[in-house]
């Protein structure tokens, strides 16, 4: 599979591979740490979360991975589909403060 | 169960009007939000509810106006349109405060000309 940090706008994996998509978040009190999928014309969609004590967190043909030490969240999709189509934004939830904060987004682009 | 419904779902204006952009939702969640879209910016929270008759600034609020007078409606109000609030606004709910998962509108395109 691929990888690529948020400064990059777009990724394309072939079908079938293994999708890797990297955020760099900031604010080391977030209590978790988020992965939200958008299909075009389309509202967010909750994909999963990781709680800031943990370290991995595994859904249904995703992983997301927390490195505090980096400051590091990756999600990863396995066995990539053409319905993974969409762009995924990292998001963070301030806690306290009561913010769920979002990234810019990077798309993601399957290819038949 | 309808889920988060916003109406309308496009929208043009001219400078210097005022409109209300609706959101309702059926889910009796107590946390709703308010966002808006632009390329390359991702989602910026506008507005926050964490209750009814409970409201907050988020990063971009100025221009917009909202109130919560119900748990299940959360009105957007922007009250002297300009052409920087031309974006797809977004509106979302969760259960409550300290849940990462928010329920999303589908959106409504605004375009101030």
């Amino acid at each position: 599979g691929e990888s690529v940090g948020l400064h990059l706008p777009t990724l394309s994996v072939q079908e079938g591979d293994n999708s890797i998509i990297n955020c760099a978040y900031s604010n080391s009190a977030s209590d978790y740490f988020i992965w939200y999928k958008q299909e075009s014309g389309k509202g967010p969609q909750f994909i999963i979360d990781i709680r800031s004590n943990m370290d991995k967190r595994q859904g249904q043909r995703v992983t997301v991975l927390l490195n505090k030490t980096v400051k590091h969240l990756s999600l990863q999709i396995a066995a990539t589909q053409p319905g993974d189509s969409a762009v995924y934004f990292c998001a963070e939830w301030g806690g306290a403060n009561s913010k769920l904060t979002f990234g810019k987004g990077i798309t993601l682009s399957v290819r038949p | 169960n309808a889920g988060v419904t916003q109406t309308p779902k496009f929208q043009v204006l001219k400078t210097g009007q005022s409109m209300t952009l609706q959101c309702a939702q059926d889910m009796n969640h107590e946390y709703m939000s308010w966002y808006r879209q632009d390329p390359g910016m991702g989602l910026r929270l506008i507005h926050y509810s964490v209750g009814a008759g409970i409201t907050d600034q988020g990063e971009v609020p100025n221009g917009y106006n909202v109130s919560r007078s119900t748990t299940e409606d959360f009105p957007l109000r922007l009250l002297s349109a300009a052409p920087s609030q031309t974006s797809v606004y977004f509106c979302a709910s969760s259960y409550r405060t300290g849940v990462t998962e928010a329920f999303f509108g589908q959106g409504t395109r605004l375009t101030v000309v």
